[in-house]
């Protein structure tokens, strides 16, 4: 069984702070994702990651594939009030595009 | 274009009903799954399709069943249902490994 798990599991920081939001597991995916979920909605997909150190950048958000493609990071920098919610990570074996999801790591900004 | 879209968004059930959630993507995509999400769980897969006429069990899949009878419409049964079964349960389709997820149904089992 594959498990992500995610740190940290809640975190709150005011507007303008830099944050690290990290998924780690002890298997090898051959793709990494990350989705964010609003309250009453479902996960919207940020990034796929698929090569073990591969860096991309959407806007404030950086996300790194681990190069040994067990784990990943997100980096947001100057947080703001719109980046509040649930922060998922999820990963595919090889072979399958089914999803191991991390249980979530869920954020608050405070203006 | 509307994406991936479940019926109903809120349903309340005493224990031992059944009740059968839809979900309909229009992006042509073979996979879709079903999920349920509770506090501190994260999300758990229940049942998944890898096209039209297959189904799969999932980690969780005791208590439901599935049909996908056509390639754009996913079916969750409960045949009768139990207050564990109390939860937020999410649809999400894909062609590869990008999943998209419908808006949830929010059930309640008393």
């Amino acid at each position: 069984t594959q498990l992500l798990e995610q740190s940290p599991q809640f975190l709150s920081i005011q507007e303008g702070e830099n944050l690290t939001v990290y998924c780690n597991s002890s298997s090898v995916f051959s793709s990494l994702q990350w989705y964010r979920q609003e309250p009453g909605e479902g996960p919207v997909l940020l990034v796929t990651v698929v090569t073990g150190g591969e860096v991309k950048k959407l806007k404030r958000l950086t996300f790194q594939f681990g190069d040994a493609r067990k784990d990943s990071s997100l980096h947001i920098t100057a947080a703001q009030p719109g980046d509040t919610g649930l922060y998922l990570c999820a990963g595919a074996g090889a072979g399958s595009y089914q999803l191991t999801f991390g249980k979530g790591t869920k954020l608050s900004v405070i203006p | 274009n509307a994406g991936v879209t479940q019926t109903p968004k809120f349903r309340v059930l005493k224990t031992g009903q059944s009740m059968t959630l839809l979900c309909a993507q229009d992006m042509n995509h073979e996979y879709m799954y079903w999920y349920r999400q509770d506090p501190g769980m994260g999300l758990r897969l229940i049942h998944y399709s890898v096209g039209e006429g297959t189904t799969a069990k999932g980690e969780v899949p005791d208590g439901y069943n599935v049909s996908r009878l056509k390639k754009q419409n996913f079916l969750l049964g409960l045949e009768s249902a139990a207050p564990s079964q109390t939860s937020v349960y999410f649809c999400a389709s894909s062609g590869r490994y990008e999943q998209y997820f419908g808006p949830g149904t929010r059930l309640t089992v008393t």
